[in-house]
């Protein structure tokens, strides 16, 4: 059964920094793309950073990109999310999620979300 | 890179059917056959109903179908069950640099 497993979330001051985890099981992690999508509190969904099967290759929203880093341990099949300079339109449930196949394909697995809250 | 346009509700009594439409533009959903639908219950993560514009999961049952004309994609939901009472975002695929765009969301309540 894949399963994913976010932490790492809490409060934090506007900016400061917080890195999330996502542990997965279940599958051959090092064979898929993962992903963070999240969703600010009574708001719809927003992609936020994707990374390749290989962690060659990394891809950022405008709004996140040269504060956030996403990377991955296929040794501990542990995906991560940096998170640094946030902000109070940061705050949100951050969901990790792994592509179906390939980009494009859709996200067939999602974890819980862990929220940050960024606030002084 | 803009949120794709979806209607904000829908609704349906049982067994009857909903369509919801997903506009974007020629560099998302115009662009290219990589698009899919989400349903998401109150408090839970989304699940995939829909990829590739057209495909279901293995799971997901066939009351539930997607097309696509143009720039705008729809996801049908066919005999409509109580449990189908969510909200469902479509997402497209709109390039290497923006590898998922999602839409507004649309709230389906049965009646």
């Amino acid at each position: 059964e894949v399963q994913l497993l976010e932490s790492g979330g809490g409060l934090v001051q506007p900016g400061g920094s917080l890195r999330l985890s996502c542990a997965a099981s279940g599958f051959t992690f090092s064979s898929y793309a993962m992903n963070w999508v999240r969703q600010a509190p009574g708001k719809g969904l927003e992609w936020v950073s994707s990374i390749s099967d290989s962690g060659g290759s990394t891809y950022y929203a405008e709004s996140v990109k040269g504060r956030f880093t996403i990377s991955r341990d296929s040794s501990k099949n542990t995906l991560y999310l940096q998170m640094n300079s946030l902000r109070a339109e940061d705050t949100a449930v951050y969901y990790c999620a792994k592509v179906n196949d390939y980009y494009g394909s859709g996200f067939d697995y999602w974890g819980q979300g862990t929220l940050v809250t960024v606030s002084s | 890179q803009s949120a794709l346009t979806q209607p904000p509700s829908a609704s349906g009594s049982p067994g009857q059917s909903v369509t919801i439409s997903c506009t974007g533009t020629s560099s998302d959903v115009g662009g290219y056959n990589y698009v899919s639908w989400y349903q998401q219950h109150p408090g839970k993560a989304p699940k995939l109903m829909i990829y590739e514009v057209s495909k279901r999961p293995s799971g997901v049952p066939d009351r539930f179908s997607g097309s696509k004309s143009g720039n705008t994609a729809s996801l049908t939901v066919s005999g409509l069950q109580a449990e189908d009472e969510a909200d469902y975002y479509c997402s497209s695929y709109a390039g290497s640099n923006n590898l998922g765009v999602f839409g507004t969301g649309t709230k389906v309540t049965v009646l």
